[in-house]
């Protein structure tokens, strides 16, 4: 089965630190990549995505990820954080042989501290 | 604004009183799904409907059913609830099966007394 792994369940930034947030995952055919953020009290939403194409992906906000095929990555990455980017970070990888099934991680909480 | 809403937020219901969430969408989605997070986990998927066609995911208990009358709504009926239900229940839709974003509503945490 499918799985995805996130490497911290708690990170603590000060602000204007470097992020990165690490995912792996297990499925070896053709995926699609998400990073969804979820800020306290709100839904889930969609940070960025990977299709195809260039392998460095910019989201909404300053995010950025990689996608490293050979090591079945999708890391997460921000150079500077702010206070408003604490919130809880899910990835989400959808192989495309079982449609548009979304397996998530089981999320990083990250707390910036001002 | 088009989205996906949820009602009621918080639901609380008794050891094995069947209880309905609901879900709709303005974004005119072909598919909706619905999701069970538990404390502390990732969400996991229950179901989905793609227009009229359920899809059941294999390991979804029997207890869990769901009903889409129309494009716009979704329910999630849970038969007989259990104290091990209680969890955040997640509805969400894509505009297709394959490689589409999911645009997720704000969840409802079901309590089970």
């Amino acid at each position: 089965a499918q799985s995805v792994s996130q490497h911290n369940h708690h990170v603590i930034l000060s602000e204007a630190a470097s992020l990165e947030l690490g995912c792996n995952y297990s499925y070896g055919g053709t995926v699609n990549l998400f990073w969804y953020v979820q800020y306290p009290g709100q839904h889930l939403q969609l940070l960025l995505k990977y299709f195809s194409g260039d392998p460095l992906v910019k989201g909404i906000k300053g995010f950025e990820a990689e996608f490293i095929k050979s090591k079945f990555s999708f890391n997460l990455r921000k150079p500077s954080v702010q206070w408003s980017d604490t919130a809880e970070y899910f990835c989400a990888v959808n192989v495309l042989e079982y449609g548009n099934k979304l397996v998530f991680g089981a999320g990083t909480i990250l707390r910036v501290k001002s | 604004d088009a989205m996906v809403i949820q009602n009621p937020r918080y639901q609380v219901t008794q050891f094995g009183k069947p209880v309905t969430l609901s879900c709709s969408q303005t974004l005119n989605h072909n598919v909706m799904y619905w999701y069970q997070q538990k404390s502390s986990q990732a969400p996991k998927l229950l179901f989905h409907y793609y227009d009229k066609d359920f899809n059941n995911e294999a390991d979804t208990p029997d207890n869990f059913q769901s009903r889409r009358p129309n494009t716009s709504f979704c329910f999630l009926d849970i038969r007989s609830p259990g104290l091990g239900d209680a969890a955040m229940y997640l509805c969400a839709t894509s505009r297709d099966v394959v490689g589409n974003e999911q645009f997720f509503g704000p969840g409802t945490r079901l309590t089970v007394l």
